[in-house]
C-alpha cells in the first residue's frame, strides 16, 4: 500500500519569500512521486515528477523537489514566491510497475501576500 | 492539440437520480482514469481503463460504473445519487497505464457535480 502525507493544510508566505511545501510518502516498493498544482475551478497541472533518475527534480514555474529516501520525503520548494503561485498543491505517489494509479495527499493551499 | 476534455463542466442532480460524465483523452492516449475530488481533499481513484478493459478499481460502491469506447473516450456513470457524491470528477489520460515515467498523466478540468 502507498500513502502520502502533506504537512500543513495551509502555508502562507510573502511575495519574494521561499516556498516550502512538505510531502512524506509511504511505499513498500520504489515509488514514483509527483507534485501537481490546482488553480480554482481547474483540473490538475503537473509541476514535476521523480522517476528514479536524479534525486533533485526541476519543474515548471521555478519549482523543484528533492527525493530523500532516508527521510521518505519529497518536499517542494521555490526560491522566490510570486502572487501567481497562490493555488493548491498536491503530492502524489505511484508504484513503478503494473497498472499503477496515483495516490494523492490531502493538499496544501499556498497563500501569497504582497 | 486538444487536451483532455470533460463534459459537462457543471451539473446539478437530485438525490436518487443517475448521472453520466464524459471524457475524451488526448489524441493517441489509450488509457483513461477517473478520480473523485471532494471539497478540501485530494483526488481519490475510482477506475482505470486501458484498451476498453477495466484495469483497476478503487474503493467505491457498485453504484459507480464506467466504460471505454473504441475511440478511447470514456463515460463514468453513477446511479442512485447521494449527497456525498457531490464532488469534482477528474479524468486523466495517458498513453498506457503503469508507466508514468515516459507518459505521465494529463488531467482534464473536471466536472463539478452537485447533488441536492
Amino acid at each position: 500500500a502507498q500513502s502520502v502525507t502533506q504537512l500543513g493544510s495551509h502555508v502562507s508566505v510573502s511575495e519574494g519569500a521561499l516556498v516550502l511545501l512538505r510531502c512524506n510518502y509511504s511505499s513498500s516498493v520504489p515509488p514514483y512521486l509527483f507534485w501537481y498544482v490546482q488553480y480554482p475551478n481547474q483540473g490538475l497541472q503537473l509541476l514535476l515528477k521523480y522517476t528514479s533518475a536524479a534525486t533533485l527534480v526541476k519543474g515548471i514555474n521555478g519549482f523543484e523537489a528533492e527525493f530523500k529516501k532516508s527521510e521518505t520525503s519529497f518536499h517542494l520548494t521555490k526560491p522566490s514566491a510570486h502572487m501567481s503561485d497562490a493555488a493548491e498543491y498536491f503530492c502524489a505517489v505511484t508504484r513503478n510497475s503494473g497498472y499503477s494509479t496515483l495516490t494523492f495527499g490531502k493538499g496544501t493551499m499556498l497563500l501569497v501576500s504582497p | 492539440d486538444a487536451g483532455v476534455t470533460q463534459s459537462p463542466t457543471h451539473l446539478i442532480k437530485t438525490r436518487g437520480q443517475h448521472v453520466t460524465l464524459r471524457c475524451s483523452p488526448i489524441s493517441g492516449h489509450k488509457s483513461v482514469s477517473w478520480y473523485q475530488q471532494v471539497l478540501g481533499q485530494g483526488p481519490q481513484f475510482i477506475f482505470q481503463y486501458y484498451e476498453k478493459e477495466e484495469r483497476g478499481r478503487g474503493n467505491f460502491p457498485d453504484r459507480f460504473s464506467a466504460r471505454q469506447f473504441p475511440n478511447y473516450s470514456s463515460e463514468l456513470n453513477v446511479n442512485a445519487l447521494l449527497l456525498g457524491d457531490s464532488a469534482l470528477y477528474l479524468c486523466a489520460s495517458s498513453l498506457a497505464p503503469g508507466d508514468p515515467t515516459n507518459y505521465g498523466y494529463t488531467f482534464g478540468s473536471g466536472t463539478r457535480l452537485t447533488v441536492v
